[in-house]
């Protein structure tokens, strides 16, 4: 679609384990971002990174690292999975100083 | 820190209607605001953003909204819905920066033929 991929779409993990989330870019934009979409909340800011090796912690970080190693990629982790992480996490890009974001089509992430 | 409130959790409206949902934030600057709509199994889409100048701002689908500094609001308005615009809706402010968005939990609207 809009040069944004995230995969896997689907995963069921279970309690404890480690799982990594990947987000694709082929924008070359600066700015990437990981948010987690629960009812009730709207979507939440993980963790977001402005350029290679360069992230910072949201609103709701605690249990999630991040790394970007290059410009398109950026990877969530779950270093050991809890049912409270079972969520719709979507990742998103931006230009720096156009502020509207594109956004995947999300990974749902059960966690039994 | 910024923050937003969408005060209707779901709307319906009859095909041909009107649409108006409301949008209200917080923030001591002058805000950065957004309007997303998601439709089932899909990512958010931009719909419309105010940054500055005229408070009336045009966006895809025929939808428009206002930002009304005295009110706080940004609400997003559609004369007339098609069946095509059941979704949820998001309004998002943000800071003038690139990061650090905050959305609200989202207006779920159905449309009834």
């Amino acid at each position: 679609d809009a040069g944004i991929t995230q995969s896997p779409r689907h995963k069921v993990t279970e309690t404890g384990t480690p799982v990594t989330l990947r987000c694709h870019q082929t924008e070359n934009h600066r700015y990437m971002y990981w948010y987690r979409q629960d009812p009730g909340h709207g979507l939440r800011l993980i963790h977001y990174s402005y350029g290679v090796k360069d992230t910072d912690k949201g609103e709701v970080s605690d249990g999630y690292s991040v790394s970007r190693s290059k410009t398109e990629d950026f990877l969530l982790t779950l270093e050991s999975a809890t049912s409270s992480q079972t969520s719709v996490y979507f990742c998103a890009i931006s230009v720096q100083g156009d502020y509207g974001y594109t956004f995947g089509s999300g990974t749902r992430l059960t966690v039994v | 820190a910024q923050s937003v409130t969408q005060p209707d959790i779901h709307i319906t409206v009859s095909e041909g209607a009107s649409l108006e949902l409301r949008c209200n934030y917080s923030y001591g600057a002058t805000p950065y605001l957004f309007w997303y709509v998601q439709s089932p199994g899909q990512g958010l889409q931009l719909l419309l953003k105010y940054f500055s100048g005229d408070t009336l701002v045009q966006g895809i689908k025929g939808f428009e909204a206002e930002f009304k500094r005295s009110q706080s609001s940004f609400n997003l308005r559609k004369p007339s819905v098609h069946w095509s615009d059941a979704a949820e809706y998001f309004c998002a402010v943000g800071a003038g920066n690139n990061n650090d968005m905050r959305f609200g939990a989202g207006t779920r609207l159905t449309v009834k033929p």
